[in-house]
């Protein structure tokens, strides 16, 4: 069956620091991967997404980046975090309609 | 372009009453239509979907959805909910060969005693 994993769950980072939120995939192949943002309160914001290995397509312009070093892994970073990348940051792949989420990463910037 | 807009962010209901949760889309091509649903400090997950065929939907947990094509609108409801359902819902629409799924704003349901 289809998988989906993120870590870590909760993450605290000070102003400035770099982050790496990880995320994989088992039981498919050559999955659409995701990345999006949940502020406190709004909804789903597209951040990237990436339809094979070394091709990443940026939604919102912003200090985050994205890379898919393998068929089934997307990572998530950024060199200097602002208090404005706070929020919950979820993976997702789609199925042949639908999408499916990981179960997310709170991070907050202190 | 598309996009989806729920037009409630909140939806407070005592239990075992009914509720509807309102949903508008608006896209130049045929649509997928879909309803997830996201617990506090969860990820998102399906809870019914509108391809093609019978324009009513159901869930495994009494949850439905009509896709109205006339009106643009994939509103849910549930005749009787539970405590349990208390729970963000997000109402999204995709088509064919895109690689992006459009996501409303959600509407908070809370489900009273």
């Amino acid at each position: 069956s289809q998988t989906i994993h993120q870590w870590p769950a909760t993450l605290v980072q000070p102003v400035g620091s770099p982050l790496s939120l990880e995320c994989t995939v088992e039981g498919t192949s050559n999955p659409n991967l995701y990345w999006y943002r949940q502020a406190a309160g709004r909804g789903l914001q597209l951040l990237f997404y990436s339809v094979g290995i070394g091709q990443i397509s940026s939604e919102v312009p912003q200090n985050l980046s994205a890379s898919r070093p393998q068929d089934r892994q997307f990572i998530l970073s950024s060199k200097k975090l602002l208090l404005s990348d706070s929020g919950f940051y979820l993976c997702a792949f789609s199925g042949d309609y639908e999408q499916y989420f990981g179960p997310g990463t709170r991070l907050t910037v202190t | 372009a598309q996009s989806v807009t729920q037009l409630d962010s909140q939806v407070p209901v005592f239990e075992e009453a009914p509720v509807e949760l309102r949903c508008n889309y608006s896209s130049s091509v045929s649509v997928y239509l879909f309803w997830y649903v996201q617990y506090p400090n969860q990820g998102l997950q399906l809870l019914l979907k509108y391809l093609s065929g019978s324009t009513l939907v159901e869930s495994i947990n009494g949850f439905e959805a009509e896709f109205n094509k006339s009106q643009t609108s994939f509103h849910l409801r549930k005749p009787s909910v539970h405590i349990s359902d208390t729970a963000e819902y997000f109402c999204a629409v995709g088509h064919t060969g895109g690689f992006k799924t459009i996501f409303g704003a959600g509407t908070r349901l809370f489900v009273k005693a």
